[in-house]
């Protein structure tokens, strides 16, 4: 089993620039879920989603979008990135169930300069 | 909303017990420990649903007092594979977020 796959490992961007990362998983889960990592601050949600076109706010949404078009599929897109978006960010899904444990992908690590 | 954890570091040799703690100033329905390794992705532990519960994994061991909504996770016999960043995440009732605290890092020496 692949599990939850996040693709690029590594990015560097320049300030403006946007980009996708992709995140995917093969467990059939209904909720998906981005984190960032920065240090002392721990995983802070960005957006997730609970099912295939719904998708809703975490603690720190603002410059960053989300869609979900398929149930595997979950990226987040950085439209115009700033440095104060150098971070981690890792992608998680789990079944629909609140009692049901988040499988995380080995996250992305983005550099914007 | 994000809930405390306390201690924010802890050192220990190996044989040592530990207690990491997680409040929430929310009724929670559920928490969530995690363990992160260095460079790694957080693996899960385990899960708490009701108040009182308590559950285990090899040595490692958690309650939920739901009065309180705080949650502790015990080490006992600590090993040197237990180093790394534990975290705490609880969800709220009527939300789907899953709210991590800022971590624990936890080092056992020789």
């Amino acid at each position: 089993n692949a599990g939850v796959t996040q693709t690029p490992k590594f990015q560097v961007l320049k300030t403006g620039q946007s980009m996708t990362l992709q995140c995917a998983q093969d467990m059939n889960h209904e909720y998906m879920s981005w984190y960032r990592q920065d240090p002392g601050m721990g995983l802070r949600l960005i957006h997730y989603s609970v099912g295939a076109g719904i998708t809703d706010q975490g603690e720190v949404p603002n410059g960053y979008n989300v869609s979900r078009s398929t149930t595997e599929d979950f990226p987040l897109r950085l439209l115009s990135a700033a440095p104060s978006q150098t971070s981690v960010y890792f992608c998680a899904s789990r079944t629909g169930q609140g009692n049901s444990p988040l499988h995380f992908g080995n996250g992305t690590r983005l550099t914007v300069t | 909303q994000q809930p405390v954890q306390s201690p924010q570091a802890v050192i220990l040799r190996e044989g040592e017990d530990a207690v990491i703690n997680c409040s929430s100033s929310k009724a929670l329905y559920s928490v969530h420990w995690y363990r992160q390794k260095h460079g790694e992705a957080p693996i899960f532990l385990m899960i708490l649903l009701k108040g009182g519960e308590q559950k285990g994994h090899d040595k490692i061991s958690a309650s939920f007092n739901e009065k309180k909504q705080q949650s502790s996770l015990y080490l006992t016999a600590s090993q040197l594979s237990y180093s790394g960043t534990y975290f705490c995440g609880t969800e709220v009732y009527d939300t789907d977020k899953l709210i991590f605290g800022t971590g624990t890092r936890l080092q056992v020496f020789p």
